[in-house]
């Protein structure tokens, strides 16, 4: 049972590349969420999805896409790449209101 | 206004000590109410739920207040292994979305 998984761990982009984030997970849970946590800010919402087929716009979606292509995957695009994007990204999961699990995140640099 | 609110600390501790939190929220339909635990450079893990009635776990002890819309962390004996960045987390009118404070940050020393 790996819980949530992420793939890259890592990443350096130069400005204006795209890439995309993978998020999985194997607890069955219906929501998905991808955040993003920047020094001091705390984690912020980008997207969500609270079952298979549907997306929804959290607190910073400028710059990204979604796709929740099954009810185990939820991935994240960037389709050009700013120097504002650069952070730590989470993927979590859960059931409902209830407790969210995070994947191990990644770190991406864009130069 | 932000969502939810946290003193960023650092609070700096020795070993043995009691030491509290609070964290405030905007949103009085705000339904689920929960304290994460982060540690430097990984992801944010559960420390535990927040309940009505208050809820302690060992030496962690959680108390929510409507009325005045503030959740707290207490957390007692403190272990050098509990220094952190605790993070107050609250779901907003849509329950499937969730905000999270920037966290506090708490050192225990020898």
């Amino acid at each position: 049972n790996a819980g949530v998984t992420q793939t890259p761990k890592f990443q350096v982009l130069k400005t204006g590349q795209s890439m995309t984030l993978q998020c999985a997970q194997d607890m069955n849970h219906n929501s998905m969420y991808w955040y993003r946590q920047d020094p001091g800010m705390g984690l912020r919402l980008i997207y969500y999805s609270a079952s298979e087929g549907t997306t929804e716009k959290g607190e910073v979606p400028n710059g990204y896409n979604v796709s929740r292509l099954n009810k185990r995957e939820f991935s994240l695009r960037l389709e050009s790449a700013a120097p504002s994007q650069t952070s730590v990204y989470f993927c979590a999961s859960s059931e409902r209101a209830e407790t969210q699990y995070f994947g191990p995140g990644t770190r991406l640099l864009v130069l | 206004r932000k969502e939810v609110e946290q003193d960023p600390g650092p609070f700096n501790v020795p070993e043995g000590a009691t030491v509290a939190f609070n964290c405030t929220y905007s949103n009085s339909a705000s339904q689920s109410f929960f304290w994460y635990r982060q540690d430097c450079r990984k992801e944010p893990k559960l420390l535990m739920s927040v309940y009505s009635s208050g809820n302690e776990d060992g030496r962690f002890t959680a108390q929510l207040n409507r009325a005045s819309q503030y959740i707290s962390l207490l957390i007692r004996d403190s272990k050098l292994s509990d220094s952190a960045t605790y993070l107050c987390v609250v779901n907003g009118a849509n329950f499937n979305k969730f905000y999270f404070g920037s966290g506090t940050k708490l050192n225990v020393k020898p």
